[in-house]
């Protein structure tokens, strides 16, 4: 039973720079939760997908967008990259929106110089 | 605003000794509470919860009590391993609300042989 899983791993960006990075839950989940750790610091959450709409969001600018895919995969997209968007970006997955047992990717470590 | 914090880190410890991490919530209403676990390298993992007052999350050796009169969910082990090392991360879920975690900043945990 494969558990959550993130890609790339690692990316390196310039400031201005778009990125794009890619979750597929946990089987059997159905909602995407995001989070960027910043370093030293507990994860944020971005927001949350279900149905492939954007349920909830957390205090983040426009710039941060997503999109939930029919398979229930989703995608963080970030426009416009500033230095201080350089973190570990989380995908956590869970199922109906119930977030008492988030199960974790082991995130995407974003460099933006 | 809610929030959640904990002790910071550093902890070092040598093997087999007593194990306490603190933790103290802000929210509003009866937030369940959970501790994860990051190891090296990895995404966060559940490592217990606890969802009403009184309550007692255990795992693994771990025990956190949810206290309402102190606000605290502080974790304990009576006998760390060189495998505990880790960074623990303390975080509470907002009731019949939005449903999201909201984290502490994470204590990290050394455990000397």
């Amino acid at each position: 039973d494969a558990g959550v899983t993130q890609s790339p791993t690692h990316l390196i960006k310039t400031r201005g720079q778009q990125v794009t990075l890619r979750c597929s839950p946990k089987s059997g989940h159905d909602t995407v939760s995001w989070y960027q750790q910043a370093l030293g610091q507990g994860p944020q959450f971005i927001f949350q997908y279900y149905e492939e709409e954007e349920r909830q969001r957390g205090n983040f600018p426009d710039r941060f967008s997503g999109h939930q895919f029919p398979n229930y995969s989703s995608e963080l997209n970030v426009n416009a990259l500033l230095l201080g968007d350089s973190a570990l970006y989380l995908c956590a997955s869970s199922l109906d929106r119930v977030n008492e047992k988030l199960f974790f990717g082991s995130g995407t470590q974003l460099s933006v110089l | 605003g809610n929030s959640v914090t904990q002790m910071e880190g550093p902890v070092t410890l040598s093997e087999e000794a007593f194990l306490t991490i603190n933790c103290t919530y802000t929210a509003t209403g009866y937030p369940s509470l959970f501790w994860y676990v990051q190891y090296p390298g990895e995404g966060l993992q559940l490592l217990l919860k606890a969802t009403k007052a009184d309550d007692k999350g255990s795992n693994k050796g771990f025990e956190a009590t949810y206290r309402k009169e102190t606000t605290s969910f502080h974790l304990e082990k009576g006998s760390v391993q060189v495998s505990d090392s880790a960074v623990y991360f303390c975080a509470l879920r907002l009731p019949n609300r939005d449903d999201k975690i909201i984290f502490g900043k994470g204590t990290r945990l050394h455990i000397l042989p």
